[in-house]
């Protein structure tokens, strides 16, 4: 069964600074991986997806991530945080061949402070 | 605009009454999914449906149902034998069900459901 984790439930940083949000994944086959992004009392807003192309990925908002099978990480970085970027942080995975079932982490809430 | 659309917002529920959350998507996407959030575990799927009239169970089930007679609708009932029931629940829809890179997974803004 492929499952994820996500290091850290909160992670602070100052405005500036750089973001590393770290998401490593254990899954049987080749997986595709996604990072979502959780505003207070809002849904999930896909921030960028990771399908077996390019293994550096860049999304919304100035984030990325980098695919690196050898560690089994997806892990999210932006290189200056911005107060409008606190947040809760989703990582997830799917299978390959069942692309339309994912496994979420439990999250890390970021904290952006001045 | 398109989207989906989830209500109500917030929900009371009293002890052994079944109550009943709407999901409506205008996107024309063949797959639907219920989502259930609870403060530090993540999302977990409770149901999903690949295409008009037909559903699966996901991981947590017990005490839910679904209906998918309308492709835009994938209402979820919570019956009084979920014995937890408050949390954030999430309905979400993709174009279609299977492994293309493309078929994102979109989510609605959620509803909170309080039992009381």
């Amino acid at each position: 069964a492929q499952s994820v984790t996500q290091l850290g439930s909160h992670v602070s940083v100052s405005e500036g600074a750089l973001v590393l949000l770290r998401c490593n994944y254990s899954s049987s086959v080749p997986p595709y991986l996604f990072w979502y992004v959780q505003y207070p009392n809002q849904g999930l807003q896909l921030l960028l997806k990771y399908t077996s192309a390019a293994t550096l990925v860049k999304g919304i908002n100035g984030f990325e991530a980098e695919f690196k099978k050898s560690e089994t990480s997806f892990h999210l970085t932006k290189p200056s945080a911005h107060m409008s970027d606190a947040a809760e942080y989703f990582c997830a995975v799917s299978d390959a061949g069942t692309a339309s079932k994912l496994t979420f982490g439990t999250g890390t809430r970021l904290q952006v402070t001045l | 605009d398109g989207g989906i659309t989830q209500s109500p917002k917030y929900l009371f529920r009293k002890e052994g009454q079944n109550v009943t959350l709407s999901c409506e998507q205008n996107l024309n996407h063949d797959a639907m999914y219920w989502y259930r959030q609870d403060p530090g575990q993540g999302l977990r799927l409770i149901y999903y449906s690949q295409i008009v009239n037909d559903f699966q169970k996901g991981d947590i089930a017990e005490g839910y149902s679904v209906s998918r007679e309308k492709k835009e609708s994938f209402p979820l009932t919570v019956t009084s034998a979920q014995k937890n029931p408050t949390a954030f629940y999430l309905c979400a829809s993709s174009p279609r069900w299977g492994e293309l890179p493309g078929n994102t997974i979109y989510f609605g803004e959620g509803s909170w459901l309080t039992v009381v």
